[in-house]
């Protein structure tokens, strides 16, 4: 298995963009996780999905956020209107029960200018 | 809310031994996890304990929980100047579900 695929690896836009982050989880996983790493903020949960339905947003920032998983094996996140604030490494994990924690994809870097 | 702390920084010389601590705050865990980040990269897990363990040894690494002070420690034998990374301490909330990790201890590793 390629493992937790994430796309793009790296992206730079300007302020007020809209920016979509992308993320493959690992075949049979059913569940699904986004996740911020900033240095001031370490590691937040952002969402998580169980079979496709979101099931807790709570650590979503604000409105300008929005997760969606269509399907099994995809699922999106999106910033609209993007800030400088908003820079930050972004994290997409995929697990099942049975398994223990999760697995990582190697993130996004995200910068806005 | 479920916490999880730890130190933010930990220098060693190779081949010494490494101890990186970490606290939570969660009674009811049932597993907690310990991930490594190497520069540029995602988070690899590394080992994890049941919280019916004191101790689990996997080949350099070895990890002890005492649950009665919440405290869970990281001890790398050995330490070489691959370990250099941050580690991450985590812990299940709310079941199964949610991954909480603390801030991460990086570690610098210096001949």
């Amino acid at each position: 298995d390629a493992g937790v695929i994430q796309s793009p690896r790296h992206e730079v836009t300007e302020m007020g963009q809209e920016v979509t982050l992308r993320c493959k989880p690992i075949s049979g996983h059913d569940y699904l996780f986004w996740y911020r790493q900033t240095m001031m903020r370490g590691l937040e949960l952002l969402i998580y999905f169980n079979n496709n339905v979101p099931i807790d947003d709570s650590g979503m920032p604000e409105d300008r956020f929005s997760a969606k998983m269509p399907n099994a094996s995809f699922s999106t996140l999106k910033i609209q209107p993007s800030e400088p604030r908003d820079s930050a490494v972004y994290f997409c994990a995929s697990s099942s029960p049975g398994l223990y924690g999760y697995t990582f994809g190697s993130g996004t870097r995200l910068t806005v200018v | 809310g479920e916490d999880v702390e730890q130190s933010l920084f930990l220098s060693v010389r190779e081949g010494d031994s490494s101890v990186i601590n970490c606290t939570y705050t969660d009674s009811s865990s049932t597993y907690l996890y310990w991930y490594k980040q190497e520069p540029g990269a995602g988070l690899q897990l590394l080992t994890y304990i049941f919280s019916n363990m004191d101790m689990k040894q996997d080949q350099r690494l070895t990890v002890l929980l005492n649950k009665k002070d919440k405290h869970l420690s990281l001890r790398i034998a050995d330490t070489q100047t691959g370990d250099s990374a941050i580690y991450f301490c985590a812990d299940v909330s709310g079941g199964y579900n949610k991954l909480i990790f603390g801030a991460g201890t990086r570690l610098a590793v210096h001949p």
